[in-house]
């Protein structure tokens, strides 16, 4: 069975921090995929990135930047220079092919003081 | 224009009583998904439909019944509300349902049971 550990429960940082969420996921699949979404306090799911297993590649966002390392089955999220409008619960997610459903982890609040 | 859209986006109701929440997408999409969030924030996959066909029944209650009348539209009914049926209902669409696609959530349907 799929599994997606996100050991942070909360994180708060002061603004133009740096913050690192760790997302660590268990599948038996050689091919699935890895999201994170966020969800503000206005309570949406927003889609931020999706990355099959296939590409290693570190992606860069603005001041989003996702690491993904199939040696060790992490996909970790980096927010660099923290603002007040990211706080938000980040989830990773994980879904395997010919999989209707994704499996979450329990989420990382976030808090970025001002 | 909304992509995925839910009614009502609160409901308070008593124990037993019977209530839907409504769910459209303007995205051509042909899979649609119920997710709950329980009070710890924690997201869990209910119903999965592909092109109005079940796929996935997560272990759901039978007093939860969704409904597709069409690909547009997933309808979830819930019957005989109990107090432990208070959360927040999630519904989502994707292209396709394999495990590839992203899915994109509509804003929450937050149901309390009194």
């Amino acid at each position: 069975a799929q599994k997606v550990t996100q050991a942070q429960t909360e994180i708060s940082v002061v603004e133009k921090e740096d913050v690192t969420l760790d997302c660590v996921y268990e599948t038996r699949d050689t091919t699935y995929y890895l999201f994170w979404y966020k969800q503000p306090p206005s309570g949406e799911l927003v889609f931020l990135i999706r990355r099959n297993s296939f590409d290693e590649q570190n992606e860069i966002s603005g001041r989003y930047s996702w690491n993904f390392q199939k040696s060790t089955s992490s996909f970790n999220f980096t927010i660099t220079a923290s603002q007040v409008v990211d706080s938000a619960v980040y989830f990773c997610a994980l879904s395997e092919v010919n999989d209707y459903k994704l499996s979450f982890g329990a989420g990382t609040t976030v808090t970025v003081r001002a | 224009d909304t992509a995925v859209s839910q009614t009502p986006k609160y409901l308070v109701t008593q124990m037993g009583n019977d209530k839907s929440i409504k769910c459209e997408q303007n995205l051509g999409h042909d899979t649609m998904y119920w997710y709950k969030q329980d009070s710890k924030k924690f997201l869990k996959i209910m119903f999965s439909y592909n092109n109005k066909e079940l796929i996935i029944n997560e272990t759901v209650p039978n007093r939860f019944s969704p409904k597709s009348p069409d690909k547009a539209h997933l309808n979830l009914h819930i019957n005989s509300l109990e107090l432990g049926d208070s959360a927040v209902y999630f519904c989502a669409s994707s292209h396709g349902g394999s495990g590839t696609d992203t899915q994109y959530f509509g804003p929450g349907t937050r149901l309390t049971v009194l």
